[in-house]
């Protein structure tokens, strides 16, 4: 079984500044995606940036970056000028066959 | 594109009840959904994978007569918590795979909160 580890509850970071959120996971697997989503106040899941494990150049989306590194199994998430509109709970997940495996979340807040 | 729906967003109902909450692909047809479930400042933990036109698969540890899920059309799938008691109460998420993308990237429904008095 899969296991995704989150080992920051909680982060906060001045507005415009970059916060890099840690994600570590557990496979034998050589072949599956990774995700980090998002989950505002709204509850609403919103899809950040996903990369397949068979790519080796790390996955961006404007704002947003991922460091994947396979062999150590780490999966960082990097956020670039923080607005005040990233204030949400990140969960890391990881996903084989369509199931997702998802961590237990880091609670960013992001401070005018 | 991509969106997902999720109806009602709050239910409030007497334990003993069932309580049906539909899961809609908008935009795109979906032959397979996923439902969640959340604890209050917890992680999503997959209760079921929905199959359009066949039984659902459910994780261990999840009555399956409890929690009836159908997936009648690709594009609607139904939980149906039959009996409910106040420890069914939480956050119920569904979401579903667009088959045309070319990653197996889920889209979630907005959640439906499932209150038992």
């Amino acid at each position: 079984a899969q296991t995704v580890t989150q080992s920051q509850p909680e982060m906060s970071v001045q507005e415009a500044e970059t916060v890099t959120l840690s994600c570590t996971y557990d496979t034998s697997e050589n072949n599956y995606y990774l995700f980090w989503y998002k989950q505002p106040p709204s509850r609403q899941m919103i899809l950040v940036i996903r990369q397949e494990a068979y790519k080796q150049q790390n996955a961006t989306e404007n704002r947003f970056s991922v460091n994947f590194q396979k062999a150590a199994k780490s999966f960082s998430l990097k956020i670039s000028d923080s607005q005040l509109g990233d204030t949400a709970m990140y969960f890391c997940a990881f996903m084989k066959l369509l199931k997702l495996t998802f961590g237990t979340g880091t609670r960013l807040t992001i401070i005018p | 594109g991509a969106v997902v729906s999720q109806h009602p967003s709050r239910v409030i109902c007497k334990s003993g009840t069932s309580v049906k909450i539909e899961c809609r692909s908008l935009d795109f047809q979906a032959t397979t959904m996923f439902w969640y479930r959340q604890f209050p400042k917890k992680s999503l933990m997959l209760m079921a994978t929905s199959n359009e036109g066949s039984k659902a698969t459910y994780e261990q540890g999840v009555e399956k007569d409890k929690f009836l899920i159908n997936h009648a059309s690709l594009t609607l799938s139904t939980l149906t918590v039959t009996s409910a008691h106040p420890e069914d109460s939480s956050f119920y998420i569904c979401s579903a795979r667009d088959p045309d993308s070319r990653t197996d990237t889920q889209y979630f429904g907005p959640g439906t909160r499932l209150t038992v008095l």
